[in-house]
């Protein structure tokens, strides 16, 4: 079965540094997401992506965040000065079609910020 | 203020028990969500459903749309159960509401 593939599985990185997480989500899939979830927390809504643009985002989005689809399969989240409370677990979602489809998650790219 | 809330947020149940977790939402939705999240952190849809119930092996899900409630059921739980499970329903436009989830143990 196809699924959302997430690399890497877990980035150690210094306070003010940029990353780059990386997401291939489902082939035919259209609508892409990031999700971010703090130890112990919630999963957070971040970002969602459709046509080559954002379609919403929340307030966690920032200026310090971006989005790029820079190759039609590649979607990326991109911290631009990681500070200590960006550390978290990242999760790339995508889906086929707007309502009622199902999401698809990749495994998580475990965020360590030092 | 908490689009999705879910209970309990902790339940611990022995082998064998039939477990329900519960999920009420306050905003309008096309259908809810019930995701599971591995120990490890991976998560995995189990049911989207926007009407009655669906049965996938030992769990079941049922909705009543309009008193906007959701439950899981899982029955002859298992020690490989034990997971959070996640219930999240989709806002008006291109997001999700997720609920703090609810962490279960099945003790063998």
């Amino acid at each position: 079965e196809p699924e959302v593939t997430q690399t890497p599985s877990h980035q150690v990185t210094q306070m003010g540094q940029e990353v780059i997480l990386r997401c291939v989500p489902i082939s035919n899939h259209l609508y892409f997401y990031w999700y971010r979830q703090i130890l112990g927390q919630k999963v957070e809504f971040l970002v969602s992506f459709y046509n080559n643009e954002i379609s919403e985002k929340s307030e966690i989005f920032d200026d310090q965040f971006s989005v790029e689809r820079p190759d039609g399969s590649n979607f990326t989240l991109k911290i631009r000065s990681t500070k200590l409370e960006d550390s978290a677990m990242y999760f790339c979602a995508s889906r086929d079609r707007f309502g009622n489809s199902p999401l698809h998650f990749g495994n998580g790219t475990r965020l360590t910020v030092t | 203020k908490n689009e999705v809330e879910q209970s309990p947020q902790n339940l611990t149940a022995q082998e064998g028990e039939f477990i329900t977790i519960n999920c009420s939402y306050s905003v309008g939705i096309s259908a809810l969500h019930w995701l599971q999240q591995h120990p490890g952190g991976g998560i995995v849809s189990l049911f989207m459903l926007s009407s009655g119930k669906k049965k996938h092996g030992r769990l079941i899900a049922t909705i009543n749309i309009q008193e906007k409630h959701s439950s899981l059921h899982i029955t002859a739980s298992h020690p490989r159960d034990s997971a959070v499970y996640i219930c999240a329903v989709p806002s008006t436009g291109n997001q999700f509401y997720f609920g703090t989830g609810t962490s279960l143990t099945v003790i063998p």
